[in-house]
């Protein structure tokens, strides 16, 4: 297994440009997530997905939009990127763990989005 | 909403050296999961503690499960230079999700 995967591992973005962020599990794991991490900072949870078709906002939601059109990818999406996004993105997916809440996450490697 | 506190924020120890480095919540907390996060690299699962009073232990790694479940404790025993990045706590909250403390960030001097 793959696990989870990021793509593009690197990106740097004009002001005002849009890009997709893509992310794709393949551990079949309902649960998918979308966190920030800013320089010496923990992790913000962005967006969430509880299953194909079912998304949610999580703590720092504003400009950026989801899609989960299939359990396997939870892309994010930058509408008009603006320099408070510069940050490093991690996608995550969860299954049910041994409690059944899935709450062990499985982290991908990361986009590293500089905005100028 | 439910609000992790890691300390210390920073560690700098010598190769060999014993570390602990803790997580508290006003909350209780059902489950308590420590992350380690390599340089440029995403948080990977540790330990995961589920029952209160819990001592789990991974090689060198040891995580407890504090009884009053508003806290949670991870020791590292013979640090070597690998040892080196950010260890991240961990609680549910609701629907799958996680609250994540701030982390302490550890380097190993060899």
């Amino acid at each position: 297994n793959a696990g989870v995967t990021q793509t593009p591992k690197f990106r740097i973005l004009k002001i005002g440009q849009s890009m997709t962020l893509q992310c794709t599990q393949d551990m079949n794991h309902n649960y998918m997530y979308w966190y920030r991490q800013d320089p010496g900072m923990g992790l913000k949870l962005i967006y969430y997905s509880v299953g194909a078709g079912i998304t949610d906002k999580g703590e720092v939601p504003n400009g950026y939009n989801v899609s989960r059109s299939t359990t396997e990818d939870f892309p994010l999406r930058l509408e008009l990127a603006a320099p408070s996004q510069t940050s490093v993105y991690f996608c995550a997916s969860s299954s049910r763990g041994r409690t059944g809440s899935g709450y062990e996450q499985y982290f991908g490697p990361g986009t590293r989005l500089t905005v100028t | 909403g439910q609000q992790l506190n890691q300390s210390p924020q920073s560690m700098f120890i010598q190769e060999g050296e014993d570390v602990s480095m803790n997580c508290t919540s006003s909350s209780i907390f059902n489950t308590w999961l420590w992350y380690k996060q390599d340089p440029g690299e995403g948080p990977v699962l540790l330990i995961a503690l589920y029952k209160a009073g819990e001592l789990t232990s991974n090689g060198r790694l040891t995580a407890q499960f504090g009884i009053t479940r508003k806290d949670s404790f991870l020791n590292i025993s013979a640090s070597i230079p690998s040892d080196v990045g950010i260890y991240f706590c961990a609680g549910p909250t609701n629907a799958g999700k996680s609250t994540f403390g701030d982390g302490t960030t550890l380097t190993v001097k060899p």
